[in-house]
C-alpha cells in the first residue's frame, strides 16, 4: 500500500521553540495532504488541508500564524508550530490522498511535548 | 456543524465474542470509510463504501452502509486479540469539499483471552 513518512516521531522542547514536522508521500504523488491533531483517546481533529503550490485551507479555530503549513511539492508538506507552548503538546498526524474521495494514507505521527 | 458519532465509545470483549460499532452522521455522506488505529499507532485504511445499502466483507469483518447514507456499521465475528484498537468511521459530505474527511468519535475495542 501507499507509504507516508512523517518526521520526527517525537519532539520534546522548551516553551517558545518553533517545531517543524515533515510529511512525505514516498511512493505516490499526493494531490492533497492533511494535518490532524489527536488528543489521548480522542478522535482526529482536522487542522488544515494542503494542496501543492497553493495556500492551505485551515479549519475554523485553527490559527494560521501559529500552525504554518507549506506544501512545496506533490510529495512533501511541512507543518511548523511556531513559538510552541505547553497547550500545543499533542499528537500531530499527517495524511496524503491522491485526490477526490480517495482513502487517506497516514504518517506515523509526531508526539510533541512542550515543557 | 457536521457531526459523526460512534457507539459504543469503548467495548471490552473476550476473545471469540462478536463486536459491532455503529456510526451515525448528522448529514448525508457521499461515502464512508473505516480506519483502524492500534494503540500508539496511526490510522490504517480498512475499506470504503459508496453505494446506499452496500455491504462488504473482509474475512471476519462485515461493513454496511445505510440506505439513507447517514449511518454505517462494522461487525467483527469471533474477535481475536489482534483486533484490539480504535475503529473510526469517516465520511465525505455529500455536498462538501471532495477531499475532506470527517472522522467519527471512534470505538475503542479491548479483547482479552
Amino acid at each position: 500500500g501507499a507509504v507516508v513518512s512523517q518526521h520526527p516521531s517525537r519532539v520534546i522542547c522548551k516553551s517558545g521553540t518553533s517545531v517543524k514536522i515533515e510529511c512525505r508521500s514516498l511512493d505516490f504523488q499526493a494531490t492533497t495532504m492533511f494535518w490532524y491533531r489527536q488528543f489521548p483517546k480522542q478522535s482526529l481533529m482536522l487542522m488544515a488541508t494542503s494542496n501543492e503550490g497553493s495556500k492551505a485551507t485551515y479549519e475554523q479555530g485553527v490559527e494560521k500564524d501559529k500552525f504554518l503549513i507549506n506544501h512545496a511539492s506533490l510529495t512533501l508538506s511541512t507543518l511548523t508550530v511556531t513559538s510552541a507552548h505547553p497547550e500545543d503538546s499533542s499528537f500531530y498526524i499527517c495524511s496524503a490522498a491522491g485526490g477526490g474521495n480517495q482513502p487517506q494514507h497516514f504518517g506515523d505521527g509526531t508526539r510533541l511535548s512542550i515543557l | 456543524g457536521q457531526q459523526v458519532m460512534q457507539i459504543p465509545q469503548y467495548q471490552h470483549v473476550q476473545e471469540g465474542e462478536d463486536f459491532t460499532t455503529y456510526c451515525n452522521s448528522s448529514t448525508t455522506l457521499s461515502n464512508i470509510q473505516w480506519y483502524k488505529q492500534r494503540p500508539g499507532g496511526h490510522p490504517v485504511f480498512l475499506i470504503q463504501l459508496v453505494k446506499s445499502g452496500e455491504v462488504k466483507k473482509q474475512k471476519r469483518l462485515t461493513f454496511q452502509f445505510g440506505e439513507a447514507k447517514k449511518n454505517s456499521s462494522l461487525h467483527i465475528t469471533a474477535t481475536q486479540t489482534t483486533d484490539v484498537g480504535t475503529y473510526f468511521c469517516a465520511g465525505h459530505l455529500a455536498t462538501g469539499t471532495a477531499s475532506k474527511l470527517t472522522f467519527g468519535t471512534g470505538t475503542r475495542l479491548q479483547v482479552t483471552l
